[in-house]
C-alpha cells in the first residue's frame, strides 16, 4: 500500500525559505517510471503544480516558481524535499505531495494529506 | 504551457441526475488526462487516468470520455456523496496543468 505524508513548518514569515519532507512507503523511488509531485493549493484556490522529480533524479519545475524552488529524493530515506525561497503572503497553501507512475501516463493517483503553510510575520 | 480550460464553474444538480464537466486542451494532449474529486479540506482523488479509465475503487458511475483537446467527465446518478470540486489535469508536457475546478454543489 502506498502512502505520503508531508512534514515542514506551519508559519514562516516573509522572505524566509520553506523547506517541507515528502515522507513515503509502498514504493521505492528508485523504480524505473516512478515520480513524486509536489502540488499546492492556496486557501479556497485551485490546485497547481509546482514540481517534480523522477526514479533517474530528472527534475522540473513550474516555469513561474523555478528560480525559487529545488526538490532532492533520498531514496535511502524514502523522502522527498521540496524547498521554496523568498516566501511572500501569496506563498500561504495547502502543500501536496503525490505518487505517479509511467505505466499510467503519470496521473497522480496517491496523494499525502497536505501540509498548510502560512507566511506571515 | 498547456491551458487547461473546465466547464462549467459550479452546477447544482439534484440526487439521481446525470452531469458532464468538460476539460478542453489548448494542444494536442492525446490521453495525458486526469480527472480528480476533492471534498472539502481532503486531498484530491484519483477518479479516472488516461482519459477514460476508472481507477480502483471508483464507483461505476463516474466516467471519461475524450482524446486530443476536449475531454468530459460524466457522474451518471449522482449520489450525495459526489458533492465536491472536480479537477482535470494534463500530463502530456511538462508543467503539468490543472483546470481551475467545477464545483458541484448537490
Amino acid at each position: 500500500q502506498i502512502t505520503l505524508k508531508e512534514f515542514g513548518p506551519t508559519l514562516v514569515k516573509p522572505t524566509q525559505t520553506l523547506t517541507l519532507t515528502c515522507s513515503f512507503s509502498g514504493f521505492s523511488l528508485n523504480t524505473s517510471g516512478l515520480a513524486v509531485a509536489w502540488i499546492r493549493q492556496p486557501p479556497g484556490r485551485a490546485l497547481e503544480w509546482l514540481a517534480l522529480v523522477y526514479w533517474d533524479n530528472d527534475k522540473r519545475f513550474s516555469p513561474s516558481l523555478e528560480s525559487r524552488l529545488t526538490i532532492t529524493k533520498d531514496t535511502s530515506r524514502n523522502q522527498v524535499v521540496l524547498t521554496l525561497t523568498n516566501m511572500g503572503p501569496e506563498d500561504t497553501a495547502t502543500y501536496y505531495c503525490a505518487h505517479a507512475e509511467y505505466d499510467w501516463n503519470y496521473a497522480m493517483d496517491v496523494w499525502g494529506p497536505g501540509t498548510t503553510v502560512t507566511v506571515s510575520s | 504551457d498547456i491551458q487547461m480550460t473546465q466547464s462549467p464553474f459550479s452546477l447544482s444538480p439534484s440526487v439521481g441526475d446525470s452531469v458532464t464537466i468538460t476539460c478542453q486542451a489548448s494542444q494536442n494532449i492525446g490521453e495525458y488526462l486526469h480527472w480528480y474529486q476533492q471534498k472539502g479540506g481532503q486531498a484530491p482523488k484519483l477518479l479516472i487516468y488516461s482519459a477514460s479509465n476508472l481507477q480502483s475503487g471508483v464507483p461505476s458511475r463516474f466516467s471519461g470520455r475524450g482524446t486530443g483537446t476536449y475531454f468530459t467527465l460524466t457522474i451518471n446518478n449522482l449520489q450525495p456523496e459526489d458533492f465536491g470540486i472536480y479537477y482535470c489535469q494534463e500530463s502530456y508536457i511538462i508543467p503539468w496543468t490543472l483546470g481551475q475546478g467545477t464545483k458541484v454543489e448537490v
